[in-house]
C-alpha cells in the first residue's frame, strides 16, 4: 500500500513565524501535492510537483512555498504565517506512470496560527 | 479549476440499505474521475476511479455510474455499513496529474 506520512498531525505557531510541513512517500511516486482543506471549500490546491526541484503553483499559492530537495520529500513553508492560514494541510502523491492515476493522500496536519 | 459539485451536502442511510452519492461536474472536457471517503481524523481514501471512456465501474460493495451526457457521477455503496459513516469526495482530472475536488457529501449510517 501506498504511504503517505506527514510529519505532524497537530501544530500551533504563532503569527509571523515561519512554519515548515514535511510530507514524505514511500512509493517512488514522481508528483506530490499540497492541499488545504477548510469547511464548505473542499480541498483546495497549493502547490505541487512532478519531480525533484520541480514546482508548479496551484490555486492559492500566496503566503507559501515548497521544497522538493529530493523524491520522497515535499515539504510546504508558511514564510510568515498568518491567522488566515489556520486550516488542515493535506499532501498527496501520486505516480507519473500514466495519467490516469489517483492521489494518495496522508491524515493530515491541522495547523494553528494564534 | 472548473467547479465539481455534489448534490446534497448530507445523507442518512439505514444500515443494510443501498447508498447512492451524486456529483455534478461542469468541465465536458474532464476524462477522468475518482471517488474519496474521508473519515473524521484522517485523509481522503481512494475508493474507486473511472475513465471517461466507460460508463460503469464496480469494485467491492461499491459502483461508479458516470453519465457524460448530463455531467453526472454517482457512487453506489451496497449494504451500507456503520463504518461507511464518513465524508465522499468526487473529483475530476480535465487535463494534467492535477484534481478538482467538490465540497463532500457526509453520510451518516443510522444503525
Amino acid at each position: 500500500d501506498v504511504k503517505v506520512t506527514q510529519s505532524s498531525r497537530y501544530l500551533v505557531k504563532r503569527t509571523g513565524e515561519k512554519v515548515f510541513l514535511e510530507c514524505v512517500q514511500d512509493m517512488d511516486h514522481e508528483n506530490m501535492f499540497w492541499y488545504r482543506q477548510d469547511p464548505g471549500l473542499g480541498l483546495r490546491l497549493i502547490y505541487f510537483s512532478y519531480d525533484v526541484k520541480m514546482k508548479e503553483k496551484g490555486d492559492i499559492p500566496e503566503g507559501y512555498s515548497v521544497s522538493r530537495e529530493k523524491k520522497e520529500r515535499f515539504s510546504l513553508i508558511l514564510e510568515s504565517a498568518s491567522t488566515n492560514q489556520t486550516s488542515m494541510y493535506l499532501c498527496a502523491s501520486s505516480t507519473g506512470q500514466g495519467i490516469y492515476q489517483p492521489q494518495h493522500f496522508g491524515d493530515g496536519t491541522r495547523l494553528s496560527i494564534l | 479549476g472548473e467547479s465539481v459539485g455534489l448534490h446534497l451536502p448530507t445523507l442518512s442511510v439505514q444500515e443494510g440499505d443501498n447508498s447512492i452519492i451524486n456529483c455534478a461536474y461542469s468541465n465536458s472536457a474532464s476524462d477522468y474521475f475518482i471517488w474519496y471517503k474521508q473519515e473524521s481524523g484522517k485523509g481522503p481514501q481512494f475508493i474507486i476511479d473511472i475513465r471517461s471512456n466507460m460508463d460503469k465501474r464496480q469494485g467491492q460493495r461499491v459502483t461508479v455510474l458516470l453519465n457524460k451526457t448530463v455531467k453526472h457521477l454517482s457512487l453506489q455503496i451496497a449494504a451500507t455499513q456503520p463504518g461507511d459513516s464518513a465524508v465522499y469526495f468526487c473529483a475530476e482530472k480535465g487535463g494534467d496529474y492535477k484534481l478538482s475536488f467538490g465540497a463532500g457529501t457526509t453520510v451518516t449510517v443510522r444503525a
